[in-house]
């Protein structure tokens, strides 16, 4: 249980075009996902909490409306980074507590996503 | 803001020697969490501590968590190449913000 799908897993555009990022979870409701980034070779820095029905905490230095988040349902939460730029590119995490999980209970990732801006 | 420090960020070891990372935060944490991350590959849940001086196994990996609750260890017994990749620890903070801060990593590479 607890799986956490992510789409795509690597996308390369164009700089200035934008680009969605999905974060399904497949057998449990995430009230609560995050968005993390990770450069190579390096650890992952939270970006954003992603609340279902609100919006989301984004973490000092993040920009919000580079990075749109969108929770519309307890099972989709979405990361648009908009007008990418090639400092854009980076590995790009999300993740959600299982069904039932509580404050501090362990994370399950997606696959991540790789953006290459050109 | 909050830290967590890693060391050492890299090890390379011959294959049966042990190995350790250790983690340092800044802040007293409510729990502390091990993830390892595959070259290429998404960070998967190892381990869970949550009580001060908590110690756990998982076959040849110890776990430690301080008495402070602000460092913990990792711990690994004869690595075999299976163990490669990198381990991060992530501390979960005593507030509600239900955010995890994680550890810089520790890169491990094992010589067959």
């Amino acid at each position: 249980g607890a799986v956490v799908s992510q789409h795509p897993s690597w996308v390369i555009c164009k700089s200035g075009t934008s680009v969605k990022i999905e974060c399904r979870s497949l057998d449990f409701q995430a009230t609560t996902m995050f968005w993390y980034r990770q450069f190579p070779k390096q650890s992952l820095m939270l970006m954003a909490t992603s609340n279902e029905g609100s919006k989301a905490t984004y973490e000092q230095g993040v920009e919000k409306d580079k990075f749109l988040i969108n929770h519309a349902s307890l099972t989709l939460s979405t990361l648009t980074v908009t007008s990418a730029h090639p400092e854009d590119s980076s590995f790009y995490i999300c993740s959600a507590r299982g069904a039932g999980g509580t404050w501090g209970s362990p994370l399950h990732f997606g696959n991540g996503t790789r953006l290459t801006v050109t | 803001g909050q830290q967590v420090m890693q060391i050492p960020q890299y090890q390379h070891v011959q294959e049966g020697e042990d190995f350790t990372t250790y983690c340092n935060s800044s802040t007293t944490l409510s729990n502390i969490q091990w993830y390892k991350q595959r070259p290429g590959g998404h960070p998967v849940f190892l381990i869970q501590l949550v009580k001060s001086g908590e110690v756990k196994k998982q076959k040849r990996l110890t776990f430690q968590f301080g008495e402070a609750k602000k460092n913990s260890s990792l711990h690994i017994t004869a690595t075999q190449t299976t163990d490669v990749g990198t381990y991060f620890c992530a501390g979960a903070l005593m507030d509600s913000s239900y955010k995890l801060i994680f550890g810089s990593g520790t890169r491990l590479l094992v010589r067959p």
